[in-house]
């Protein structure tokens, strides 16, 4: 069965800087394509990271810069390093499997609010 | 880069309805389109790849279509736990955007 777990969610203040992790069972993070999507309160999904397995990572403009993705294959986890947080920036935050292109794995969240 | 959007952006239906939701590319992308459905304070869950193709445990009643710019979602005889947010998802490169999302709610 796959599980991916996220954690390291919580308040932080704007320009702050806080790493999120996602324990992955079931499926190795080092030979699949490893993304981070993003939800704000009441709106659409963003996609905002991926990593390769041959370790590429791509961004969007939106987070280019501030956000990293990366991974350690030892531990099998998926990590989101975000800098320079903007209130915007605000959501939930998903470990997803990317297959293909496509979302199918998809853990459970982990929220992240940017407030003074 | 390419744009995604779904109209309409919430609709209202009936048990029993047959219902279609559009999704539209600003550019060609072939066949890459993804669906997904978000019932309300749950997560995402994949429902159509390839445009057309139904994933693993996906209801029967549900159906993608379309190829290029144009694709469409169809729910044949809405159920009650077909209550959700729908996004289309192009694929065609390393970004894989969403679309903006359908709401679908009963009347």
């Amino acid at each position: 069965e796959v599980q991916l777990v996220e954690s390291g969610g919580g308040l932080i203040q704007p320009g702050g800087s806080l790493r999120l992790s996602c324990a992955v069972s079931g499926l190795s993070v080092s030979s699949n394509y490893m993304t981070w999507v993003r939800q704000a309160p009441g709106k659409g999904l963003e996609w905002v990271s991926v990593i390769y397995s041959i370790g590429n990572t791509y961004y969007p403009d939106s987070v280019k810069g501030r956000f990293t993705i990366s991974r350690d294959n030892s531990k099998n986890n998926l990590y989101l390093q975000m800098n320079n947080v903007r209130v915007d920036d605000t959501a939930v935050y998903y470990c997803v499997r990317r297959l293909s292109g496509y979302y199918d794995y998809w853990g459970q969240g982990t929220l992240v609010v940017v407030s003074s | 880069d390419i744009q995604m959007t779904q109209s309409p952006s919430s609709l209202s239906a009936s048990v029993g309805d047959r219902v279609t939701i559009t999704c539209r590319a600003s550019h060609d992308i072939g066949n890459y389109l993804a669906w997904y459905q978000q019932k309300p304070g749950k997560v995402p869950k994949l429902l159509i790849y390839g445009a057309s193709t139904l994933h693993s445990g996906v209801p029967s009643r549900f159906s993608g279509r379309g190829s290029g710019t144009d694709f469409t979602l169809t729910i044949i005889s809405l159920q009650p736990e077909d209550v959700a947010t729908y996004y289309c998802q192009r694929y065609n490169d390393a970004l894989g955007a969403f679309g903006p999302g359908t709401k679908l709610d009963f009347k």
